[in-house]
Parts: structure tokens; C-alpha cells; sequence
């Protein structure tokens, strides 16, 4: 059974970066028929995709968050890792990360349980 | 890119049929048959119930379907039943090789 799981500071300060990671167990992060995103949601709002990876590293960002964000891969570890720079108090949210099925489709299929990230000094 | 429409809530009693509506544009719903539905619980990350417009994954049920005309795809629920009551987002593929989110609706099953 796939799992994913999200790791990293809970709390930011504002204008710093925030920085999370992915792993991926029960599955190797090397196919060509997924590639993997990060999606967030503010507390009490709806979803956000922020962007994916596939295992090549080619990326796919949110053009409203593009300037500040980075998506990598490490197939080693098999895991995969989000940068959020610049970050302010609307970047609070828990954000998730997922498989999304690639091969003539486009559907996320696995998601990671979600980790909080706030914004604060 | 602007979100999908969906209404903000919706509201049915058990055994009925609700439907969501998901509006787009011909750059997303209407240009793609890459549109899916996610239900969240409280607390919990979102669940895949429908993709591909009305493709349901192994283990989601039948009172679940989905489907598409121009540019608004729809979620149909039938036989509503209490453990329903959640969060619904639908997604689409986009012109731009991006993804787009709905905003979201809230079902209560009265």
C-alpha cells in the first residue's frame, strides 16, 4: 500500500522559507505514469494546488505562486520536497502532498495525511 | 488561473439525490476529460471519489457518479446517506498544464 508522508517545521517566520518533504513508501517515486504535487488549505478555505514534479524533474507550478516556489525530487530517498519562499500569514495552511496519476489522465489517487505550517514571529 | 465554480453548500435528507455543479471554462472542464472529485471529512485529507468526469476508483460506491456537459462537470450523489455529510472539490486539468481547484461545498444531510 502506497503512503505518503509530510515532514517538517510546523511554524515560519514571516519572509522566511518554508520548506517541507515528502516521502513515499510502498512505491518507487522512478514511474513514469505518476508525478507527485503539493496541494494546500488554509484553515476553514478550500484546496490550492501549488504545484508537481515528475520523476525526471520536469515541474508544473501555480502561476499565482510560481516566483516563490520550488519543487524537487530526490529519487534516492525516494522523496520529493516543496520551498515556499517569502512566506506571510496567507501562506498558513496545512499542506499536503500526493500522487497524481499521469499516464492520460490527470487525478490525485494517494495523499499524505496533511502537516500544519503557520506563519509567525 | 481563477478557481472552478461550485455552489458553497448544498443540502439533502438520506435516501435523496443531490448533485454538485463545477463550472469551468473551455480551457479546463470544457477542454478535458480530466476532471475529479475529492470528499473531505473534518480534520482528514481528501478522498478520490470520481475521475476522469465519471470514473470511480475500486472501493468508492456506486451512489457515487460524475459527468460533464460544456464547461460544468457534476457530482450526483444518490441514497444519500449520513456519512456523506462533507467537503466536495472537484479539479481539472488546464490548458496550461496547471491544475485547478473548485472552492469547494459543503453537503449536509439533514
Amino acid at each position: 500500500q502506497l503512503q505518503l508522508q509530510e515532514s517538517g517545521p510546523g511554524l515560519v517566520k514571516p519572509s522566511e522559507t518554508l520548506s517541507l518533504t515528502c516521502t513515499v513508501s510502498g512505491g518507487s517515486i522512478s514511474s513514469s505514469s505518476y508525478y507527485w504535487g503539493w496541494i494546500r488549505q488554509p484553515p476553514g478555505k478550500g484546496l490550492e494546488w501549488i504545484g508537481g514534479i515528475f520523476y525526471s524533474g520536469s515541474t508544473y507550478y501555480n502561476p499565482s505562486l510560481k516566483s516563490r516556489v520550488t519543487i524537487s525530487v530526490d529519487t534516492s530517498k525516494n522523496q520529493f520536497s516543496l520551498r515556499l519562499s517569502s512566506v506571510t500569514a496567507a501562506d498558513t495552511a496545512v499542506y499536503y502532498c500526493a500522487r497524481m496519476a499521469a499516464a492520460g489522465t490527470r487525478y490525485f489517487d494517494y495523499w499524505g495525511q496533511g502537516t500544519l505550517v503557520t506563519v509567525s514571529s | 488561473q481563477s478557481a472552478l465554480t461550485q455552489p458553497a453548500s448544498v443540502s439533502g435528507s438520506p435516501g435523496q439525490s443531490i448533485t454538485i455543479s463545477c463550472t469551468g471554462t473551455s480551457s479546463d472542464v470544457g477542454g478535458y476529460n480530466y476532471v475529479s472529485w475529492y470528499q473531505q471529512h473534518p480534520g482528514k485529507a481528501p478522498k478520490l471519489m470520481i475521475y476522469d468526469v465519471s470514473n470511480r476508483p475500486s472501493g468508492v460506491s456506486n451512489r457515487f457518479s460524475g459527468s460533464k456537459s460544456g464547461n460544468t462537470a457534476s457530482l450526483t450523489i444518490s441514497g444519500l446517506q449520513a456519512e456523506d455529510e462533507a467537503d466536495y472539490y472537484c479539479n481539472s486539468y488546464t490548458s496550461s498544464s496547471t491544475l485547478v481547484f473548485g472552492g469547494g461545498t459543503k453537503l449536509t444531510v439533514l
